[in-house]
């Protein structure tokens, strides 16, 4: 079956500590992209790639980190520098070549301790 | 002003009855609409996606786009309690989705 996969579902983590989110997808897009949602507000950008080994920041890009080194893949670390880091992370893709529709995975859920 | 805004809500309506969403947007040389459902605690899920002036149905659902007016709507009709959730509209700009806040919709038995 084609579609995105994120983990882990749910995240742990201590203040001070970096952690890394997974998001893989066999939908053969060129584009990814990291999401943040805050309870009762909408999807906020925080990264993108649109090809392998590139990648921009969104608008809210500060304190987190990426890497674009397989097509299929694209990892979200969460630095100790993100002072207010719970959340819901959210990974989604698109073909670059088209017009725009993203589809989602399933989403991790972040809480620092 | 912000980029893409919504209603809040949250909107109730009966079963049965039309559910409307709206949404407006700012930037004129948006071309790409889309809709997200997204129930609680779960990932969006597009539903609906417009890209000309006018109406397109997909079953009970039906997206309008007014780009002079610079807004898109969302209707569902014969609404069910399984439409009950978020409703997120997103404007393509420059291959970037932004996104409303959502609208919660209810739909009571």
């Amino acid at each position: 079956d084609g579609g995105i996969t994120q983990s882990p579902k749910y995240l742990f983590r201590k203040e001070g500590q970096n952690v890394t989110l997974s998001c893989e997808q066999n939908l053969n897009h060129d584009a990814m992209y990291w999401y943040r949602q805050d309870p009762g507000q909408g999807l906020r950008l925080i990264y993108y790639s649109q090809i392998v080994n590139d990648f921009q920041k969104g608008d809210i890009a500060e304190g987190y980190s990426v890497s674009r080194e397989k097509k299929e893949s694209f990892p979200l670390t969460v630095t100790s520098a993100q002072k207010n880091p719970t959340a819901f992370y959210l990974c989604a893709s698109s073909s670059l070549a088209g017009v725009g529709e993203q589809f989602f995975g399933p989403g991790t859920r972040l809480t620092v301790l | 002003q912000k980029e893409v805004e919504q209603n809040s809500g949250p909107l109730s309506v009966p079963e049965g009855a039309i559910a409307s969403l709206n949404c407006t947007y700012s930037d004129r040389v948006s071309q790409s609409f889309f809709w997200y459902r997204q129930y609680s605690g779960k990932s969006p899920e597009l539903i609906m996606s417009i890209y000309s002036n006018g109406d397109k149905e997909d079953g009970r659902f039906t997206a309008q786009l007014n780009k002079a007016s610079q807004y898109v709507s969302l209707l569902i009709r014969d609404s069910q309690p399984s439409d009950s959730a978020t409703y997120l509209c997103a404007v393509n700009q420059g291959g970037k989705l932004i996104f409303g806040q959502g609208t919660e919709l209810s739909v009571k038995p």
